[in-house]
């Protein structure tokens, strides 16, 4: 199983950026880079994904190193409603998600 | 569109019962996966079901068993419990092999207390 490595927690000011780092060395050619969010008393929610390119949705954006070693989960412009722990997780063609500790997150007002 | 529903909300149970819990599935989706998340800690996966079959398990001993239904529905059932079992359980459901990405959508949870 594939690791990733993110700092316990981080904080914001409201209305700011955030850029969530994660690092996953070991990462395999095959791995898509996810990310979850788990808000207080709530089960983990999908945020965004990627393979090689950086991606963007509607909650996030996800700018992949190009060695694929690292990525950044950016939110836009930070609200009181994104305080949550974010994790980072590398899913290849098995069936399994490996969760870490995550990143904390805290917003400002 | 319904999400992934799971019960009982809550529940307390003491050393060496049993317990069941029950999840149902987002709608199309055909493979359901376990978690247990103790607190503090990431989701640990316990196992995983694909069209009523286990398909993967992780480092959980045999006292976690579940099935999966035709509806695709799951139950996730613990014997002879230990104090260390009290945890929010989770269920997720996804494409599986309809999607190889494998994106999965979390329930709310099962709290378990064992004293």
């Amino acid at each position: 199983d594939a690791k990733t490595t993110q700092p316990n927690s981080m904080e914001s000011n409201e209305e700011e950026p955030v850029h969530l780092p994660c690092n996953h060395s070991t990462i395999s050619g095959t791995d898509y880079i996810h990310w979850y969010r788990q808000l207080p008393s709530q089960g983990p929610e999908y945020v965004i994904h990627g393979l090689t390119s950086n991606v963007n949705n509607r909650m996030a954006s996800l700018a992949i190193a190009e060695d694929r070693k690292s990525s950044t989960l950016i939110l836009h412009r930070a609200t009181l409603r994104d305080a949550a722990v974010y994790y980072c997780i590398l899913k290849n063609t098995g069936n399994q998600f490996y969760f870490g500790t995550g990143t904390s997150l805290t917003v400002i007002p | 569109e319904t999400g992934v529903t799971q019960s009982p909300t809550h529940l307390i149970k003491t050393r060496g019962q049993q317990v069941t819990l029950r999840c149902s599935s987002q709608s199309g989706h055909n493979t359901v996966s376990w978690y247990q998340q103790a607190l503090g800690q990431g989701p640990q996966f316990i196992f995983q079901y694909y069209r009523e079959e286990e398909n993967g398990r992780g480092n959980f001993p045999p006292r976690f068993s579940g099935l999966q239904f035709p509806n695709y529905s799951s139950e996730l059932n613990v014997n002879a419990l230990e104090l260390d079992d009290s945890a929010l359980y989770l269920c997720a459901s996804s494409l599986g092999y309809g999607d190889i990405t494998d994106t999965q959508y979390f329930g709310p949870g099962t709290r378990l207390t064992v004293l």
